[in-house]
Protein backbone atom coordinates (compact mmCIF):
# COMPACT_ATOMS: atom_id res chain seq x y z
CA UNK A 1 0.00 0.00 0.00
CA UNK A 2 1.43 3.70 -0.28
CA UNK A 3 2.95 5.02 2.06
CA UNK A 4 4.31 8.51 1.41
CA UNK A 5 2.27 11.41 -0.29
CA UNK A 6 4.44 14.54 -1.78
CA UNK A 7 3.16 17.79 -1.87
CA UNK A 8 2.59 19.60 -4.15
CA UNK A 9 2.59 17.14 -7.41
CA UNK A 10 3.89 19.75 -9.39
CA UNK A 11 6.64 22.58 -8.86
CA UNK A 12 7.28 25.34 -11.07
CA UNK A 13 10.23 27.72 -10.02
CA UNK A 14 13.14 30.39 -11.06
CA UNK A 15 16.44 29.38 -10.84
CA UNK A 16 17.83 30.70 -7.90
CA UNK A 17 14.76 30.59 -5.69
CA UNK A 18 14.17 27.87 -3.33
CA UNK A 19 12.41 24.60 -4.01
CA UNK A 20 10.09 23.05 -0.86
CA UNK A 21 8.77 19.84 -1.00
CA UNK A 22 6.53 17.81 1.48
CA UNK A 23 5.98 14.12 2.42
CA UNK A 24 3.50 12.97 4.83
CA UNK A 25 3.35 8.99 5.81
CA UNK A 26 1.12 6.68 7.76
CA UNK A 27 3.42 4.39 9.71
CA UNK A 28 6.00 3.93 12.25
CA UNK A 29 9.45 3.89 9.93
CA UNK A 30 13.12 2.90 10.56
CA UNK A 31 14.12 6.02 8.04
CA UNK A 32 13.03 8.49 5.27
CA UNK A 33 14.47 8.45 2.21
CA UNK A 34 14.82 10.81 -0.86
CA UNK A 35 15.07 10.28 -4.46
CA UNK A 36 15.34 12.34 -7.60
CA UNK A 37 14.56 10.92 -11.47
CA UNK A 38 15.31 12.72 -14.47
CA UNK A 39 12.99 12.15 -17.07
CA UNK A 40 13.41 8.70 -18.29
CA UNK A 41 16.20 7.56 -16.50
CA UNK A 42 16.07 5.53 -13.18
CA UNK A 43 15.96 7.21 -9.47
CA UNK A 44 19.29 8.36 -7.85
CA UNK A 45 19.01 8.68 -3.92
CA UNK A 46 19.87 11.49 -2.53
CA UNK A 47 19.49 11.49 1.04
CA UNK A 48 18.55 9.54 4.12
CA UNK A 49 17.01 10.48 7.53
CA UNK A 50 16.59 7.85 10.49
CA UNK A 51 13.41 8.30 12.84
CA UNK A 52 15.50 9.31 15.35
CA UNK A 53 16.65 12.59 13.79
CA UNK A 54 15.32 15.78 12.78
CA UNK A 55 17.18 17.42 10.57
CA UNK A 56 20.14 16.56 7.90
CA UNK A 57 22.07 18.42 5.34
CA UNK A 58 23.78 17.56 2.00
CA UNK A 59 25.21 20.25 -0.44
CA UNK A 60 22.32 23.00 -1.42
CA UNK A 61 19.74 19.88 0.33
CA UNK A 62 17.92 20.27 3.39
CA UNK A 63 15.53 17.54 4.69
CA UNK A 64 13.58 17.82 8.06
CA UNK A 65 12.14 15.24 9.92
CA UNK A 66 9.18 15.45 11.93
CA UNK A 67 7.77 11.64 13.33
CA UNK A 68 4.74 13.34 15.70
CA UNK A 69 3.28 14.67 12.33
CA UNK A 70 4.68 11.44 10.11
CA UNK A 71 5.55 14.25 7.63
CA UNK A 72 9.04 15.17 6.20
CA UNK A 73 9.98 18.42 4.21
CA UNK A 74 13.32 18.71 1.20
CA UNK A 75 14.10 22.31 0.57
CA UNK A 76 16.38 22.91 -2.88
CA UNK A 77 18.23 26.08 -1.85
CA UNK A 78 19.34 28.31 -4.87
CA UNK A 79 17.94 25.98 -7.20
CA UNK A 80 19.57 25.42 -10.48
CA UNK A 81 17.54 24.23 -14.38
CA UNK A 82 19.46 21.01 -13.65
CA UNK A 83 17.35 20.44 -10.50
CA UNK A 84 14.41 20.22 -12.83
CA UNK A 85 13.32 16.44 -11.88
CA UNK A 86 10.73 14.47 -10.31
CA UNK A 87 11.40 13.91 -6.50
CA UNK A 88 10.23 11.19 -4.25
CA UNK A 89 10.27 10.70 -0.48
CA UNK A 90 10.56 6.98 0.31
CA UNK A 91 9.70 5.38 3.67
CA UNK A 92 11.73 2.31 5.00
CA UNK A 93 9.36 0.58 7.91
CA UNK A 94 10.22 -0.53 11.21
CA UNK A 95 10.13 -4.35 10.79
CA UNK A 96 12.68 -7.12 9.13
CA UNK A 97 13.99 -6.39 5.80
CA UNK A 98 14.13 -2.76 4.19
CA UNK A 99 11.66 -2.26 1.36
CA UNK A 100 10.83 0.97 0.34
CA UNK A 101 7.44 2.25 -0.34
CA UNK A 102 7.35 5.66 -2.54
CA UNK A 103 5.45 8.54 -3.13
CA UNK A 104 3.91 9.55 -6.13
CA UNK A 105 6.40 12.75 -6.17
CA UNK A 106 6.66 15.82 -6.95
CA UNK A 107 7.24 17.20 -10.25
CA UNK A 108 10.08 20.41 -9.93
CA UNK A 109 10.26 22.75 -13.35
CA UNK A 110 13.52 25.27 -12.71
CA UNK A 111 13.34 27.69 -15.17
CA UNK A 112 16.16 30.00 -16.17
CA UNK B 1 31.37 0.64 -13.89
CA UNK B 2 27.42 0.51 -14.38
CA UNK B 3 26.35 -0.67 -10.24
CA UNK B 4 23.16 -1.53 -11.00
CA UNK B 5 22.67 -2.60 -14.98
CA UNK B 6 19.64 -4.23 -16.50
CA UNK B 7 18.95 -4.98 -20.18
CA UNK B 8 16.95 -4.25 -22.40
CA UNK B 9 16.74 -0.59 -21.73
CA UNK B 10 13.49 -0.64 -24.21
CA UNK B 11 10.90 -4.06 -24.70
CA UNK B 12 8.30 -3.98 -27.40
CA UNK B 13 6.70 -7.47 -27.58
CA UNK B 14 3.30 -8.64 -28.58
CA UNK B 15 0.69 -10.01 -26.21
CA UNK B 16 0.45 -13.39 -25.04
CA UNK B 17 4.34 -13.81 -25.25
CA UNK B 18 7.09 -14.62 -23.03
CA UNK B 19 9.91 -12.27 -22.00
CA UNK B 20 13.08 -11.50 -19.61
CA UNK B 21 14.37 -8.59 -17.94
CA UNK B 22 17.75 -8.87 -16.92
CA UNK B 23 19.63 -7.36 -13.38
CA UNK B 24 22.95 -7.34 -12.25
CA UNK B 25 24.59 -5.37 -9.61
CA UNK B 26 28.51 -5.18 -9.07
CA UNK B 27 27.90 -3.50 -5.76
CA UNK B 28 28.32 -6.30 -3.38
CA UNK B 29 24.50 -5.15 -2.07
CA UNK B 30 22.81 -8.19 -0.10
CA UNK B 31 19.23 -7.24 -1.49
CA UNK B 32 18.30 -6.63 -4.63
CA UNK B 33 14.39 -5.62 -5.46
CA UNK B 34 12.39 -5.12 -9.00
CA UNK B 35 9.67 -2.02 -8.88
CA UNK B 36 7.38 -1.06 -11.53
CA UNK B 37 6.27 2.48 -12.48
CA UNK B 38 3.25 2.85 -14.02
CA UNK B 39 2.44 5.80 -16.53
CA UNK B 40 1.46 8.07 -13.86
CA UNK B 41 5.21 7.79 -11.91
CA UNK B 42 3.81 5.88 -9.01
CA UNK B 43 6.77 3.52 -7.79
CA UNK B 44 5.27 -0.42 -6.40
CA UNK B 45 7.67 -2.80 -5.33
CA UNK B 46 7.25 -6.18 -6.62
CA UNK B 47 9.71 -8.65 -5.66
CA UNK B 48 12.79 -8.35 -3.05
CA UNK B 49 15.76 -11.04 -2.64
CA UNK B 50 18.11 -11.18 -0.20
CA UNK B 51 21.11 -13.05 -0.85
CA UNK B 52 19.21 -15.46 -3.37
CA UNK B 53 16.28 -15.55 -1.29
CA UNK B 54 12.38 -14.08 -1.69
CA UNK B 55 11.67 -11.81 1.02
CA UNK B 56 8.94 -9.66 -0.48
CA UNK B 57 6.18 -11.11 -3.36
CA UNK B 58 3.50 -8.48 -3.28
CA UNK B 59 0.41 -9.26 -5.13
CA UNK B 60 1.44 -9.63 -8.31
CA UNK B 61 0.49 -12.06 -11.13
CA UNK B 62 1.78 -15.50 -10.92
CA UNK B 63 2.99 -14.76 -14.88
CA UNK B 64 5.93 -12.79 -13.01
CA UNK B 65 8.36 -14.77 -11.91
CA UNK B 66 11.82 -13.61 -10.32
CA UNK B 67 14.83 -15.67 -10.39
CA UNK B 68 17.67 -15.13 -8.32
CA UNK B 69 21.30 -17.50 -9.89
CA UNK B 70 23.37 -15.34 -7.31
CA UNK B 71 23.50 -12.78 -5.05
CA UNK B 72 24.80 -10.22 -7.92
CA UNK B 73 21.71 -11.11 -10.07
CA UNK B 74 18.21 -11.06 -10.29
CA UNK B 75 16.23 -11.58 -13.27
CA UNK B 76 12.08 -11.09 -13.80
CA UNK B 77 10.25 -13.61 -16.16
CA UNK B 78 7.40 -12.70 -17.32
CA UNK B 79 4.96 -15.36 -19.21
CA UNK B 80 1.93 -14.58 -21.30
CA UNK B 81 1.94 -10.52 -21.52
CA UNK B 82 -0.63 -8.58 -21.04
CA UNK B 83 -1.52 -4.86 -22.00
CA UNK B 84 -1.61 -3.78 -18.79
CA UNK B 85 2.18 -5.08 -18.47
CA UNK B 86 3.28 -1.52 -20.24
CA UNK B 87 5.68 0.10 -17.77
CA UNK B 88 9.03 0.74 -16.54
CA UNK B 89 10.72 -1.64 -14.52
CA UNK B 90 13.05 -0.91 -12.83
CA UNK B 91 15.52 -3.38 -10.84
CA UNK B 92 17.86 -2.15 -7.30
CA UNK B 93 19.96 -3.02 -5.03
CA UNK B 94 20.76 -2.34 -1.22
CA UNK B 95 23.07 -2.94 1.29
CA UNK B 96 21.46 -5.10 4.98
CA UNK B 97 19.72 -2.44 7.21
CA UNK B 98 21.79 -4.03 10.25
CA UNK B 99 25.42 -3.49 8.92
CA UNK B 100 25.24 0.02 10.73
CA UNK B 101 26.23 1.56 7.46
CA UNK B 102 25.45 5.53 7.53
CA UNK B 103 23.69 5.46 3.91
CA UNK B 104 22.50 2.57 2.99
CA UNK B 105 20.13 4.15 0.25
CA UNK B 106 19.03 2.18 -2.82
CA UNK B 107 20.72 2.39 -5.94
CA UNK B 108 18.90 1.78 -8.91
CA UNK B 109 18.99 0.53 -12.55
CA UNK B 110 18.06 2.61 -15.39
CA UNK B 111 14.63 0.97 -15.86
CA UNK B 112 13.31 -0.83 -18.67
CA UNK B 113 10.33 0.55 -20.86
CA UNK B 114 8.27 -2.63 -21.92
CA UNK B 115 5.61 -1.55 -24.13
CA UNK B 116 3.02 -4.69 -24.81
CA UNK B 117 0.72 -3.99 -27.81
Amino acid sequence: SQQGEEDPQALSIQEGENATMNCSYKTSINNLQWYRQNSGRGLVHLILIRSNEREKHSGRLRVTLDTSKKSSSLLITASRAADTASYFCATDMNSGYSTLTFGKGTMLLVSP
Amino acid sequence: DTAVSQTPKYLVTQMGNDKSIKCEQNLGHDTMYWYKQDSKKFLKIMFSYNNKELIINETVPNRFSPKSPDKAHLNLHINSLELGDSAVYFCASSQDRDRGLTNYGYTFGSGTRLTVV
